[in-house]
């Protein structure tokens, strides 16, 4: 079974420009949640998909960053324009619906997508 | 809201050499605790986690945690570690039993060395 996969994995770019990462969750996962982590600080939640919802986005840091996922599937994080603050590691994780009785309390994480803004 | 602290950023040990990394956690009701690893190159992957029951968890590769109320700890240890357990080592809490609150602390980078 294919685990959780993000692309790209490094990415630089120049202020101002645009970037999108990706993400495909576990096939199945309803639950798909993006992470930042920026110069070696803790891991900070950004936002939480239920399908193809936003069910929290409460962390996301401004309006220059926009998450979608159309279908219930793999998501997209944009970030247009990109400032020198938005360098830091995007991770995506995913994880079962807890009604579906097979959500054991586990997130399956990617690689991360290291994002670098010159 | 609920929030970690991970007092050590490094831990640097010498192999077969026993280690602790601190785990402290705040919040207001019941939490679940877990322990993440992250190998070099590669993702998260739990560790071990504490969902209710009893307070000391293991993981298969010989570490333990155990979970402590009163001191709000979650400390991750192993009485003697290998060469792969080099890592950075996460803590992370949650408030909901599907997990959707997950919040991490900064992570501890333990370096075994020979």
């Amino acid at each position: 079974e294919a685990g959780v996969t993000q692309f790209p994995s490094h990415s630089v770019i120049e202020k101002g420009q645009t970037v999108t990462l990706r993400c495909d969750p576990i096939s199945g996962h309803d639950n798909l949640y993006w992470y930042r982590r920026v110069m070696g600080k803790e891991i900070k939640f950004l936002l939480h998909f239920v399908k193809e919802s936003k069910q929290d986005e409460s962390g996301m840091p401004n309006n220059r960053f926009l998450a979608e996922r159309t279908g219930g599937t793999y998501s997209t994080l944009k970030v247009q324009p990109a400032e020198l603050e938005d360098s830091g590691v995007y991770f995506c994780a995913s994880s079962q619906d807890l009604t579906s009785g097979a959500n054991t309390g586990e997130l399956f994480f990617g690689e991360g997508s290291r994002l670098t803004v010159l | 809201a609920q929030s970690v602290t991970q007092l050590d950023s490094q831990v640097p040990v010498f192999e077969e050499a026993p280690v602790e990394l601190r785990c402290n956690y705040s919040s207001s009701v019941s939490v679940y605790l877990f322990w993440y690893v992250q190998y070099p190159n590669q993702g998260l992957q739990l560790l071990l986690k504490y969902l209710s029951g009893s307070t000391l968890v293991e993981s298969i590769n010989g570490f333990e945690a155990e979970f402590n109320k009163s001191q709000t700890s979650f400390h991750l240890r192993k009485p003697s570690v290998h060469i792969s357990d080099t890592a950075e080592y996460f803590c992370a809490v949650s408030e909901t039993a599907n997990n959707n609150d997950m919040r991490f602390g900064a992570g501890t980078r333990l370096t075994v060395k020979p």
